[in-house]
C-alpha cells in the first residue's frame, strides 16, 4: 500500500536536546512538507522540499533543520537552540510542488517538551 | 501568510440533518483552495481542490462551492452521519501556481454528529 509513515508517534524532548522526526513516503512524490499544529491553531509550514537535496524554509523554520538525501525521506530535526513548544507535527507529500495538487498527509508525531 | 477564517469553530448536528460551514480568505492573488477532512487519530484526508470562480465539487453527500471574487468557500454535508464527525480544514493558496507560496490552513470547523 502506498502512503506516508511518520515515526515515532509520540516523542519527548528535554530543552537543549536535539530530536529527529522521521517521514517516509512510497508514493514517488517529488514534494514533501513539514507542518506544525499548536493547540487552537491551524497548520503552519515549517519546511518544504521540491526535490532531492533542495529544501526551503516555511513560515516557522527557526529552531528546525531538515535534509532530503533521498526522494522518499524528509526527516525533521528539532535543534537545541530554540524553545520549541509541545505541538503536533504532520508530514505531507505531493506529486509536485504546485498549489493545485493534493497534499497527502502522514499520521503525525506528537512532540512533548518536558 | 494569508488570513484564513473558518466558521463556526465547532458545530453539533443531529444525525440526518444537513449542515454547512464557511471558509473566508483574501481574494487577491488567489490560486487554489483545498478542503481536507481530519478524523481523530487519523491523517487529514483530501476532499476537494478548487481553482475556478464558481467551481462546485461533490463527493457523495459532501459538496463545496467557491467564490474567488468575494473570497469564500462553503462546504455542505447532506444527511449527516456519525462518520462525518471530524475537523474540516480549508487551505487557500496564493501565487502563480507554483508551490513557493504554499498553502495556508485555517483553524478548522470541528463537526460532531449526534445520533
Amino acid at each position: 500500500d502506498g502512503g506516508i509513515t511518520q515515526s515515532p508517534k509520540y516523542l519527548f524532548r528535554k530543552e537543549g536536546q536535539n530530536v529527529t522526526l522521521s517521514c517516509e513516503q512510497n508514493l514517488n512524490h517529488d514534494a514533501m512538507y513539514w507542518y506544525r499544529q499548536d493547540p487552537g491553531q491551524g497548520l503552519r509550514l515549517i519546511y518544504y522540499s521540491q526535490i532531492v537535496n533542495d529544501f526551503q524554509k516555511g513560515d516557522i523554520a527557526e529552531g528546525y533543520s531538515v535534509s532530503r538525501e533521498k526522494k522518499e525521506s524528509f526527516p525533521l530535526t528539532v535543534t537545541s537552540a530554540q524553545k520549541i513548544p509541545t505541538a503536533f507535527y504532520l508530514c505531507a507529500s505531493c506529486i509536485r510542488l504546485a498549489l493545485g495538487d493534493t497534499q497527502y498527509f502522514g499520521p503525525g508525531t506528537r512532540l512533548t517538551v518536558l | 501568510i494569508l488570513n484564513v477564517e473558518q466558521s463556526p469553530q465547532s458545530l453539533h448536528v443531529q444525525e440526518g440533518d444537513s449542515t454547512n460551514f464557511t471558509c473566508s480568505f483574501p481574494s487577491s492573488n488567489f490560486y487554489a483552495l483545498h478542503w481536507y477532512r481530519w478524523e481523530t487519530a487519523k491523517s487529514p484526508e483530501a476532499l476537494f481542490v478548487m481553482t475556478l470562480n464558481g467551481d462546485e465539487k461533490k463527493k457523495g453527500r459532501i459538496s463545496a462551492t467557491l467564490n474567488t471574487k468575494e473570497g469564500y468557500s462553503y462546504l455542505y454535508i447532506k444527511g449527516s452521519q456519525p462518520e462525518d464527525s471530524a475537523t474540516y480544514l480549508c487551505a487557500p493558496g496564493e501565487g502563480s501556481g507554483g508551490g513557493a507560496d504554499g498553502l495556508t490552513f485555517g483553524k478548522g470547523t470541528h463537526l460532531i454528529i449526534q445520533p
